[in-house]
């Protein structure tokens, strides 16, 4: 069964601190992994796109790793800020061609000054 | 460049009423997505067109869910009659349905059922 885990469920950091969010995910065939970011009330933001070649993405403060082999993820943010508290979303594409997702259920992270 | 558009953002209603979400996608997206997401998950697709075509409604519920998009542009979901457990946000998405499909959400309608 295709599916996509993520941990911690929550998590509360200062202001200025660095955290590391985790996906490991059972997908096959693997396209690609994105991590989404997602504010309250508002709808998905994409972050990153990884495809199954790349280790590594940056998006500013955020860096996106992924080891294919052992089919697991990270998103890193760096310096938080007040406005990195949201829900980070993982998804993994299935198969090739094809824009079937597969979402995790997310990472709540609450960053307090 | 307007992003994806819904309406409404809000809706309250009482069980066994009706309700219709409207959703506009990005310019030139011709693949257009109805998500459902419950409260601390993940959204769930309910339907996927290409143009006109809905060419994945495999996890619509269609004895109350229905969905259109007649011009290949703007789309509409409905439910009815709805229940008590339809409660949740309803995402709609786009993408040009193209490698690697990057889909673009709108920010959804959270749909209340008294």
């Amino acid at each position: 069964k295709n599916q996509v885990e993520q941990s911690p469920q929550s998590l509360i950091i200062l202001e200025g601190k660095n955290c590391t969010l985790q996906c490991n995910y059972t997908v096959s065939p693997f396209s690609n992994l994105r991590w989404y970011k997602q504010d309250t009330g508002r709808g998905p933001v994409s972050l990153t796109i990884m495809t199954f070649s790349e280790n590594t993405k940056s998006n500013g403060r955020y860096t996106a790793t992924l080891d294919a082999d052992t089919k697991q993820s990270s998103l890193h943010i760096t310096a938080s800020q007040l406005s990195d508290s949201a829900s980070y979303i993982c998804v993994v594409s299935a198969g090739y061609n094809t824009d079937k997702l597969i979402f995790g259920t997310g990472t709540r992270l609450q960053v307090f000054p | 460049e307007a992003g994806v558009v819904q309406s409404p953002r809000y809706k309250i209603i009482e069980k066994k009423q009706p309700v219709a979400f409207w959703c506009n996608p990005i310019s030139g997206h011709n693949t257009l997505y109805w998500y459902l997401q419950n409260l601390g998950q993940g959204p769930e697709l309910l339907i996927r067109y290409e143009n006109e075509e809905a060419v994945d409604d495999s996890q619509l519920p269609k004895d109350r869910f229905s969905a259109e998009r007649l011009k290949g542009v703007d789309s509409t979901l409905k439910i009815q009659p709805a229940e008590l457990g339809d409660s949740a946000v309803y995402l709609c998405a786009s993408s040009l349905g193209l490698l690697p499909h990057e889909q673009f959400f709108g920010p959804g309608t959270r749909l209340t059922v008294l």
